[in-house]
């Protein structure tokens, strides 16, 4: 059983395009994040979520909107997509706010 | 702004031999301290993690030290093997909010056979 999975794996898509990407979790956890990775492996927060109210909401532009359902869902939807947005985006949960952190397999964004 | 720093930024070690990453950060407030594990092209793992109250932490090959009055902590391989190669974070918690973690730039370690 995949304990934080995302969807999908890769997406190759043109700019001014919009896209989500959608994060899942099966371990009962109260916080989920979205990170973003960028070609030179820096980990970026982005935005988390405890118990579905938003807690970090990072310096990202407005073209990016997280929406969390409930507890065990956390999706990522990006307007007008930039070549700049390129990266891999890590979706994440935890039982307590930023401790042991476990992270889906990741979304390969590829921007044209 | 708080600051974390990781060295080296790459660490070549010959298999069997042991490796040491050093983090130092600038909260003195901070109370946590994780390490992950990044292998190329998979996720982020956690594989230690240890409590401001605690100065040593060990799980078989792995060991965590932290020296609180310094402000740094580093992560301890031995015996170091071919699937120890990867990317390793330190990510102490910030001390205010206690909502985030301040993520180092990542050491490249390599295993040489």
């Amino acid at each position: 059983d995949t304990a934080v999975s995302q969807t999908p794996k890769y997406l190759v898509t043109q700019m001014g395009n919009d896209k989500s990407i959608k994060c899942e979790q099966n371990l009962g956890h109260d916080t989920m994040y979205w990170y973003k990775q960028d070609s030179k492996k820096f980990l970026k927060i982005m935005f988390s979520y405890n118990n579905k109210e938003l807690i970090i909401n990072e310096t990202v532009p407005n073209r990016f909107s997280p929406k969390s359902p409930d507890k065990a869902h956390l999706n990522l939807h990006i307007n007008s997509l930039e070549l700049g947005d390129s990266a891999v985006y890590f979706c994440a949960s935890s039982l307590q706010v930023a401790e042991k952190l476990f992270f889906g397999s990741g979304t390969q964004l590829s921007v044209l | 702004g708080e600051n974390v720093e990781q060295h080296p930024s790459t660490l070549s070690v010959q298999e069997g031999d042991s490796a040491v990453i050093k983090c130092t950060y600038s909260d003195s407030a901070s109370n946590y301290f994780p390490w992950y594990k990044q292998e190329l092209g998979k996720r982020p793992q956690l594989i230690i993690d240890i409590r401001s109250n605690v100065g040593e932490k060990k799980d078989q090959r792995i060991a965590v030290t932290l020296n609180k009055t310094a402000k740094h902590f580093s992560l301890h391989i031995t015996e170091t093997q071919p699937e120890d190669s990867a990317v390793y974070f330190c990510a102490p918690k910030k001390g205010d909010s206690n909502y985030q973690l301040i993520w180092g730039a990542g050491t490249k370690l390599i295993i040489k056979p």
